[in-house]
């Protein structure tokens, strides 16, 4: 069945460490986003791309980074300059232009200890 | 001005009523509009999408959109405890950049009691 995997589900980062979330999806869609959600809170997008090998920051992309090597992939790495990382972060994609809607990932929970 | 912004929560119902879902947008070029249940500790769920002004209906879902209002909503019919969840408003700004990009309101809390 297609799809979008996240992993992992739940993660944990210390201090000034890096983390790296995986989005991998297997429906051949062009465009791909990440959205962090805090609680009783909506979805803000981080990044997005397109194409392979091209990326647009979204509203709250300080402290985040991203690659698209691959069409399937997009994975996303906080780095230890995010200072609020905690957080629920879906990924999602959509085939690209005209009217669809999101397919959503599972989301990873990353939580600073 | 929030660009999507919905009735605040939480909103409460009882079982086999209709429940009302308000969202209003401030991009008058918006083209398309969606609704999304989350459940708590979940990823969202595409319910409803709707392009043209008036009234779309599936199932207890109704969606309607008055474009001239900025506005679109979401009836649940006969609501049941199971419908008790967020619902995130979403919609799909004008222009070749967007390229599919969604723009989410915050979420209104439903709960449906028994």
């Amino acid at each position: 069945d297609g799809g979008i995997t996240q992993s992992p589900k739940y993660l944990f980062r210390k201090e000034g460490q890096n983390v790296t979330l995986s989005c991998e999806q297997n429906l051949n869609h062009d465009a791909m986003y990440w959205y962090r959600q805090d609680p009783g809170q909506g979805l803000r997008l981080i990044y997005y791309s397109q194409i392979v090998n091209d990326f647009q920051k979204g509203d709250i992309a300080e402290g985040y980074s991203v690659s698209r090597e691959k069409k399937e992939s997009f994975p996303l790495t906080v780095t230890s300059a995010q200072k609020n990382p905690t957080a629920f972060y879906l990924c999602a994609s959509t085939p690209g232009r005209g009217n669809y809607g999101y397919t959503f990932g599972s989301g990873t929970r990353l939580t600073v200890v | 001005q929030k660009e999507v912004e919905q009735n605040s929560g939480p909103l409460s119902v009882p079982e086999g009523a209709i429940a009302s879902l308000n969202c209003t947008y401030s991009d008058r070029g918006s083209q398309s509009f969606f609704w999304y249940r989350q459940y708590s500790g979940k990823s969202p769920e595409l319910i409803m999408f709707i392009y043209s002004n008036g009234d779309k209906e599936d199932g207890r879902f109704t969606a309607q959109l008055n474009k001239a209002s900025q506005y679109v909503s979401l009836l649940i019919r006969d609501s049941q405890p199971s419908d008790s969840a967020t619902y995130l408003c979403a919609n799909r700004g004008a222009g070749g950049t967007s390229y599919g990009k969604l723009t989410f309101g915050q979420g209104t809390i439903l709960t449906v009691h028994p």
